[in-house]
């Protein structure tokens, strides 16, 4: 049963416009969500988290935006760049517990 | 500071058989974590050792098997390898409270024929 869904497999955009990447969740019992970035033949990296008790972090072209009552959060990349292009999983993990939940990824086009 | 390091990068190995693959952590960290990943499942978790110990496990079968030594690396072990355990396996090394980040290892691709 999968815990953390990201419905869009993938995603086009220009370049320099806004790239918005969806995720939801339907454990209430989680906390704390990360992004992460992947590309081919690399591990994942950490891009951005938040945690419950807020709606919003922001860290340079990246914002990612809780909304706790839909289950929901997504990340915004503004402007987009074609280095960004990637796959984009989103993850969450409860408290107390060090184990995260991925969603099934979305690849990310950004055409320059 | 080196990263995570996984080995060996690709394996290939024969229905039946098992295998073991290693990583080492991030120096420092305790806590070492292990993925599955394949297309069209994302990310699964299989289970996360923290000095030595066994703390989180996820809901895989018996033949997918852990430990973690005193200097922190660890290994994965598939038994009797089924066509469907092709995938990448990934392994994240943190400090091990919750919420530290966890930093990924380059996984190593097992292709079971």
């Amino acid at each position: 049963d999968q815990q953390v869904k990201q419905n869009s497999p993938s995603l086009s955009v220009q370049e320099g416009r806004i790239s918005i990447l969806n995720c939801d969740y339907t454990n209430s019992m989680f906390d704390y969500f990360l992004w992460y970035k992947k590309y081919p033949a690399e591990g994942p990296t950490f891009l951005i988290s938040i945690s419950s008790i807020k709606d919003k972090n922001e860290d340079g072209r990246f914002t990612v935006f809780l909304n706790k009552s839909a289950k929901h959060l997504s990340l915004h990349i503004v402007p987009s760049q074609p280095g960004d292009s990637a796959v984009y999983f989103c993850a969450a993990s409860a408290a107390g517990a060090n184990n995260l939940f991925f969603g099934t990824g979305t690849r990310l086009t950004v055409i320059p | 500071k080196a990263g995570v390091t996984q080995t060996p990068r690709y394996l290939i190995k024969t229905r039946g058989q098992q295998v073991t693959l290693s990583c080492s952590p991030i120096s420092g960290h305790r806590s070492v974590s292990w993925y599955q990943q394949t297309p069209g499942q994302g990310l699964q978790f299989l289970f996360e050792y923290f000095s030595e110990t066994q703390r989180n496990k996820g809901n895989f079968p018996g033949r997918f098997s852990g430990r973690q030594f005193s200097n922190s690396r660890s290994e994965m072990n598939v038994s009797t390898l089924e066509l469907g355990d092709s995938a990448l396996y990934l392994c994240a090394s943190s400090l091990g409270f919750f919420g530290a980040e966890a930093f990924f290892g380059q996984g190593t691709r097992l292709t079971v024929v």
